[in-house]
């Protein structure tokens, strides 16, 4: 199966660029994801990024992958305090299956 | 557009009673899943639908079952419950497509075994 680690918390000051990290153990993922989950709401898919590319920039995020560490990251910048949510990683798995392994979500918190 | 929905948001029960959590989506998809999502454990998947007619087991399926009432529905029952179901449960769609690990969430039922 797919593990997926991310770390719970991530607190920073409002203006301020936030990187959530995310690591995996399956190569053969094609798409890998970022979810946001806003206080009692359910997860909303924020972006994706294909397994070929090492960067997809969209607006104020960014997504970089490295393939060879198997490492995600998700970089808000110019945070504001309507970012704080709980961001999840997910990275499709089980044998190779379309069904996305979630990590633990990052908390990100905002202080004005 | 109602996208996923879930009935009932709320729900406390006693240890050993029954309750089924509905859930429907309009988009057509064809796979649909249950989710639970307990504090620092994140989801967990409970049962799974990839099309209608099938189910199957996810990583936590002990103590629920599922029906794949036609292409829309997809309900969880609990026949049992104990303290150790009290989370948040989320349903879930996906359909075919670029996307197609992009899933379409709820917005959860929450339920409290007492």
């Amino acid at each position: 199966g797919e593990d997926v680690e991310q770390s719970l918390f991530l607190s920073v000051r409002e203006g301020d660029s936030s990187v959530i990290n995310c690591t995996y153990t399956d190569s053969s993922s094609t798409y890998l994801y970022w979810y946001k989950q806003e206080p009692g709401a359910g997860l909303q898919l924020l972006t994706y990024i294909f397994s070929n590319m090492d960067m997809k920039q969209d607006q104020r995020l960014t997504v970089l992958l490295n393939k060879k560490d198997k490492h995600l990251s998700l970089r808000i910048a110019d945070t504001q305090t309507g970012d704080s949510a709980i961001y999840f990683c997910a990275v499709p798995g089980r044998g190779g299956s379309y069904i996305p392994t979630f990590g633990r979500g990052t908390s990100l918190i905002v202080h004005p | 557009n109602a996208g996923v929905t879930q009935t009932p948001k709320f729900q406390v029960l006693k240890t050993g009673q029954s309750m089924t959590l509905q859930c429907a989506q309009d988009m057509n998809h064809n796979s649909m899943y249950w989710y639970r999502q307990d504090p620092g454990m994140g989801l967990r998947l409970i049962y799974y639908s990839a099309s209608e007619g099938t189910t199957d087991k996810g990583e936590v399926p002990n103590g629920y079952n599922v029906s794949r009432l036609n292409k829309r529905e997809f309900s969880l029952r609990l026949e049992s419950a104990a303290p150790s179901q009290t989370s948040v449960y989320f349903c879930a769609s996906s359909g075919q497509g670029v996307n197609t690990g992009e899933l379409f969430f709820g917005e959860g039922s929450r339920l409290t075994v007492l």
